[in-house]
């Protein structure tokens, strides 16, 4: 069982439809969660940061943690073109010897005009 | 621009070369990290640093890979001895705690 597991995609929506993006991961004492954004040919980009159960918001974007379901998800509302990309999901462990964090392989969502 | 930058951008290389890559990091962060990456899969994990001690390698990271950080601020990623396999981009991030940023990466094409 890989560590991250993100929906494989890709992933089609509308312009102004809601994006969902699911992830789970397999280790519980993962204590922090992250969504980052890549475009083709560039680096990741961090949009969302969440550590406790429940719901957090930042503009169009609201990531959704249940540690209990190891569940993880990421929504973008009116999507737009430009939120086309790869959304790669991230969980950390601080560990004594440092951080760890390790990525799923990403989703790829096409938002269409 | 106070993000983090590496150097190069771009690198080609014939297959027994040794390259090297530079990373500098966002000034306030003490944690630095090496991630490679390829077409279709997230960052794979290669090493850590808290300020200048190595605390973490991956098991990725054969013998022909190398990573100092001397004084704590920028570092360096060389491979000795480049196979094909290597090609990826090199990716190098800084934090405190909390998410990692991400710099614009080194992509590695060895020939």
């Amino acid at each position: 069982q890989k560590e991250v597991e993100q929906n494989s995609g890709p992933l089609s929506v509308p312009e102004g439809a809601i994006a969902s993006l699911n992830c789970t991961y397999s280790d519980r004492v993962s204590q922090s969660f992250f969504w980052y954004r890549q475009y083709s040919g560039k680096s990741p980009e961090l949009i969302m940061s969440i550590y406790s159960n429940g719901d957090k918001e930042d503009g169009r974007f609201t990531a959704q943690l249940n540690k209990a379901s190891q569940y993880v998800s990421l929504l973008i509302r009116d999507s737009q073109p430009s939120d086309s990309a790869t959304y790669l999901c991230a969980v950390n462990i601080e560990e004594t010897s440092g951080s760890r964090l390790t990525f799923g392989e990403g989703t790829q969502l096409t938002v269409n005009p | 621009d106070t993000g983090v930058s590496q150097d190069p951008r771009h690198k080609i290389t014939k297959r027994g070369q040794n390259v090297t890559f530079r990373c500098d990091p966002i000034s306030e962060h003490n944690r630095l990290y090496w991630y490679r990456q390829t077409l279709g899969q997230g960052p794979e994990f290669l090493t850590y640093f808290q300020n200048e001690a190595q605390l973490e390698k991956s098991r990725l990271l054969s013998d022909r890979f190398s990573a100092e950080r001397p004084k704590g601020s920028f570092s360096t990623l060389e491979i000795q001895r480049t196979e094909q396999g290597d090609s990826a981009m090199y990716l190098c991030a800084s934090s405190n705690e909390g998410g990692r940023f991400f710099g614009p990466g080194t992509r590695l094409t060895v020939l």
